[in-house]
């Protein structure tokens, strides 16, 4: 069981480019939540997914972010003309089914740059 | 508001003492937990406890809940230097269909020699 599998675990980008930040759940969870961390701050909720559902979105900005969890492939996180404050490291989390209850497990994040 | 909130920002001990994290938080919740972080890292989970228990043990963790006071503590036996890390508690509130966890802004533990 290779866990939360995260990629790329660095990304540079330009500002005005596009940022996409692809996420794995382990085998068998069904639900992936992604989590933004700015430095030396604690991680800040972002948006709730299961297969083809958004479930809670509260914590994502209102412009350029969305994310996806298709029926096959892994969940991603995309940010439309990244500006330097979207520069933090961004954490997907997966839990199994029934979601909450249970200790979440991280991939080790995407850190992105926005240069 | 910030839910979870640890105390102290940063805590220096050495190696052999015991390590002491606080966390409180202002909502009902259905259990908390506690992670740690490696610089540059992804968190691990560590413990989590219920609601429902007061307290919690795992190897050299002991953990606390006090539901009356809103606070949670955690207690490192014995620390290594390889228990350097941030740690950081985290509350799930389930408020219904969604579960989120809502993260404090962590202690910075450094066990030294």
């Amino acid at each position: 069981n290779a866990g939360v599998m995260q990629n790329p675990r660095h990304l540079v980008r330009r500002r005005g480019q596009e940022a996409r930040l692809r996420c794995s759940p382990m085998k068998g969870h069904s639900h992936v939540y992604w989590y933004r961390q700015l430095p030396e701050e604690g991680l800040k909720f972002m948006v709730y997914l299961q297969k083809e559902n958004i479930i809670d979105e509260s914590g994502m900005p209102k412009e350029r972010f969305s994310a996806e969890f298709p029926k096959e492939g892994p969940s991603i996180l995309r940010i439309q003309q990244v500006v330097r404050g979207d520069s933090a490291a961004y954490f997907c989390a997966s839990s199994p089914p029934g979601g909450f209850g249970y200790g979440y497990t991280f991939g080790s994040g995407t850190r992105l740059t926005v240069v | 508001s910030q839910q979870g909130e640890e105390d102290p920002q940063a805590l220096s001990i050495q190696e052999g003492e015991n390590a002491t994290m606080n966390c409180s938080y202002k909502t009902s919740i259905n259990n908390l937990q506690w992670y740690r972080q490696n610089s540059g890292r992804g968190l691990v989970h560590l413990i989590l406890i219920r609601s429902n228990e007061r307290e919690k043990h795992s190897g050299r963790l002991r953990v606390t809940l006090d539901t009356s006071k809103k606070s949670s503590s955690l207690l490192i036996t014995a620390s290594r230097a390889a228990d350097t890390a941030s740690y950081f508690c985290a509350t799930d509130a389930n408020t219904g269909t969604a579960s989120k966890l809502t993260f404090g802004t962590g202690t910075r533990l450094q066990v030294t020699l």
